[in-house]
């Protein structure tokens, strides 16, 4: 069966520090993987997906960036974070399917 | 992708059918409406998906009304662990890059 892993679990980190956040999918080849953001209180937000290693699609202009430099792993990277940045990441991935599968999610918090 | 209306909030009594509704008036033939729902501090979860049909499984039913412009999802038997945001999507069915767009969402209180 297939897992999604996401770390660290829970995170805080100083304005101006870099960010690396990791997700990675286990039982399943080629997925589509996806970066989402929740602000407190809010809806999902799409930061980037990927249909494929090397392949990177934003939806939102901001200060992160996102990287798959393995078919099972994405990374969501900052290299120096804003206030507005905090809030709960998820990554998910799908497949042949239509339906997306999320991870535990990682919570920043930004001071 | 179209956009969805829900209600901000709902209670339901424990044991009871909780019937979550959803607007969906501007929906194109090859649109889905998909179900999640999102348990405080977890990640959404999957519950169901449909076209046209009504559709059920272990964990809901969905009635798609016949012009397709409203979606009601149906939990049987609600019970605590139901309690969650549940989000009503919908999306093109084979959007290259199957993303899905989160809105405000319905928070289902189950009370005992």
């Amino acid at each position: 069966s297939q897992t999604i892993h996401q770390w660290p679990a829970t995170l805080v980190q100083p304005v101006g520090s870099p960010l690396s956040l990791e997700c990675t999918v286990e039982g399943t080849s080629n997925p589509n993987l996806y970066w989402y953001r929740q602000a407190a209180g809010r809806g999902l937000q799409l930061l980037f997906y990927s249909v494929g290693i090397g392949q990177i699609s934003s939806e939102v202009p901001q200060n992160l960036s996102a990287s798959r430099p393995q078919d099972r792993q994405f990374i969501l990277s900052s290299k120096k974070l804003l206030l507005s940045d905090s809030g709960f990441y998820l990554c998910a991935w799908s497949y042949v399917s239509y339906e997306q599968y999320f991870g535990p999610g990682t919570r920043l918090t930004v001071t | 992708d179209a956009k969805t209306t829900q209600p901000p909030s709902m209670d339901c009594a424990e044991g009871r059918a909780a019937n979550l509704p959803c607007n969906h008036s501007t929906i194109s033939g090859n649109e889905y409406v998909y179900w999640y729902r999102q348990i405080h501090s977890q990640g959404p979860q999957y519950i169901i998906h449909g076209l046209k049909n009504n559709e059920t499984n272990e964990m809901a039913s969905l009635i798609i009304t016949e012009d397709r412009k409203s979606s009601t999802l149906i939990l049987p038997h609600a019970t605590l662990r139901d309690t969650a945001v549940y989000y009503c999507i919908v999306r093109v069915g084979n959007n290259a890059g199957n993303m899905l767009t989160f809105g405000g969402g319905t928070r289902l209180m189950v009370k005992p």
